[in-house]
């Protein structure tokens, strides 16, 4: 079975913090992606890569940016947390372009 | 950009009653795909539906695709309380090689 982990199931973090979440595929996927998902609105694409060291926007990146040094592993960094960023952020992996995605638990993350 | 828009937002049923939810595009698909979120967890992969017209049953969870590409439906048959959860489609349609997801359904089941 594919297995996503992410690094954390619940944050807190004051308003101003850096904030990393991390996120970890084993079953060596090309695709990662990060998403944020908030009541009403469903899932949001804030960042994917197709390969290690590639990385491109979704659809709402202000106020984030990633990193891919391995092709297991995907960061996503809030450079100043903000309240507005208090969401669940999901983390996904997916063998190619447009195959299914495998999705971790999720880290729920507050900025106080 | 793409917009991908999914009907009803919530349904709540009798246990035994069917259920569907709707998903429409702007623009054409090249796939859909559908997932299934039960509260508390993270979504997880259900089908892929790529062909104009497909048809594609799991026991009781029918899937269709429209035969323009633009439409897709999600039917579940006589629901059972563990059928409970928020049901996403998932759709590429742009030529950006990045799927967009509707807003969900979130399906309650009284038993």
């Amino acid at each position: 079975d594919v297995k996503v982990t992410q690094s954390s199931r619940y944050l807190v973090k004051r308003t101003g913090e850096k904030v990393f979440l991390e996120c970890v595929q084993d079953m060596d996927h090309e695709n990662m992606f990060w998403y944020r998902q908030d009541p009403g609105l469903g899932l949001r694409l804030i960042y994917f890569s197709y390969d290690v060291k590639m990385k491109e926007k979704g659809d709402i990146p202000e106020g984030y940016s990633v990193s891919r040094e391995k092709k297991e592993r995907f960061s996503l960094i809030l450079e100043s947390a903000s309240t507005s960023q208090t969401s669940m952020y999901l983390c996904a992996s997916s063998p190619r372009v447009l195959y299914e995605q495998y999705f971790g638990p999720g880290t729920r993350l507050t900025v106080t | 950009g793409q917009q991908v828009m999914q009907i009803p937002q919530y349904q709540h049923v009798q246990e035994g009653e069917d259920f569907t939810t709707y998903c429409n595009s702007s623009t054409t698909l090249s796939n859909i795909q559908w997932y299934k979120q039960r509260p508390g967890g993270h979504p997880v992969f259900l089908i892929q539906l790529v062909k104009s017209g497909e048809v594609k049953k799991q026991k009781r969870l029918t899937f269709q695709f429209g035969e323009a590409k633009k439409n897709s439906s999600l039917h579940i048959t006589a629901t059972q309380t563990t059928d409970v959860g928020t049901y996403f489609c998932a759709g590429e349609g742009g030529s950006n090689y990045k799927l967009t997801f509707g807003k969900g359904t979130l399906l309650t089941v009284n038993p």
